[in-house]
């Protein structure tokens, strides 16, 4: 069965940054992109970035590029992405989402989703 | 502001049928398919139909996804209760390079 739990949420000033994780189990995971996935508070979802399952290849939406960085240890079968320069707008349930396959491209969908970590950004 | 477009709510009684349609562009989804994903509340989403109507396995049947030009629907017949969801589509998008969703359908079973 696959599981993936989010982890590393929490309240943060503006400015400040956080790393959230997310390990995953029930499957390989070296052979799978991943990527993160937020919901703002009563909005909808919002791909944040993503990882390949090869090479590592990483890739962000411009929203968050800059100030956001993914990355996986496959030998802890975890996904991260840490978060600087957080702002009131990076407010939202983050999700780490699995790929149906080993690249991030058109046809390799989103799968399985973890339950998500909340992230809030206010002084 | 969502790159798909889909209308904020719908609703039905149950048994009834209905849909919920998702409105892009060529570079989305009129050149690529389009997934459907379930949120019930206070839960992550799971994946619905995939590949524009194919369902994974465990999905009932009694939820159906199409797609034409720059559209695309999902119908839920025999509404149950438990359907009570909101419903996101998602597509590639070529221009973007990068999985967009729509803004999402609250769905309630009245």
């Amino acid at each position: 069965e696959v599981q993936l739990l989010e982890s590393g949420g929490g309240l943060v000033q503006p400015g400040g940054s956080l790393r959230l994780s997310c390990a995953a189990s029930g499957f390989t995971f070296t052979s799978y992109a991943m990527s993160w996935v937020r919901q703002a508070p009563g909005k909808g979802l919002e791909w944040v970035s993503a990882i390949s399952g090869s090479d590592g290849s990483t890739y962000y939406a411009d929203s968050v590029k800059g100030r956001f960085t993914i990355s996986r240890d496959n030998s802890k079968n975890t996904l991260y992405v840490q978060m600087n320069s957080l702002r009131a707008e990076d407010t939202a349930v983050y999700y780490c989402a699995k790929h149906i396959g080993l690249i991030w491209s058109r046809g390799y969908y989103f799968d399985y989703w973890g339950q998500g970590t909340l992230v809030t950004v206010s002084s | 502001q969502s790159v798909l477009t889909q209308p904020p709510s719908a609703s039905g009684t149950p048994g009834q049928r209905v849909t919920i349609s998702c409105s892009g562009s060529s570079s989305n989804i009129g050149g690529n398919t389009v997934n459907w994903y379930q949120q019930l509340p206070g839960t992550a989403p799971k994946l619905l139909i995939y590949s524009n109507n194919q369902r994974p396995s465990g999905v009932p049947d009694r939820f159906s996804g199409s797609k034409s030009g720059t559209s695309a629907s999902l119908a839920i017949s025999g509404l149950q209760s438990e359907d009570e969801a909101d419903y996101y589509c998602a597509a590639w998008d070529d221009s973007l390079n990068a999985w967009v969703f729509g803004g999402g359908t609250k769905l309630t079973v009245l």
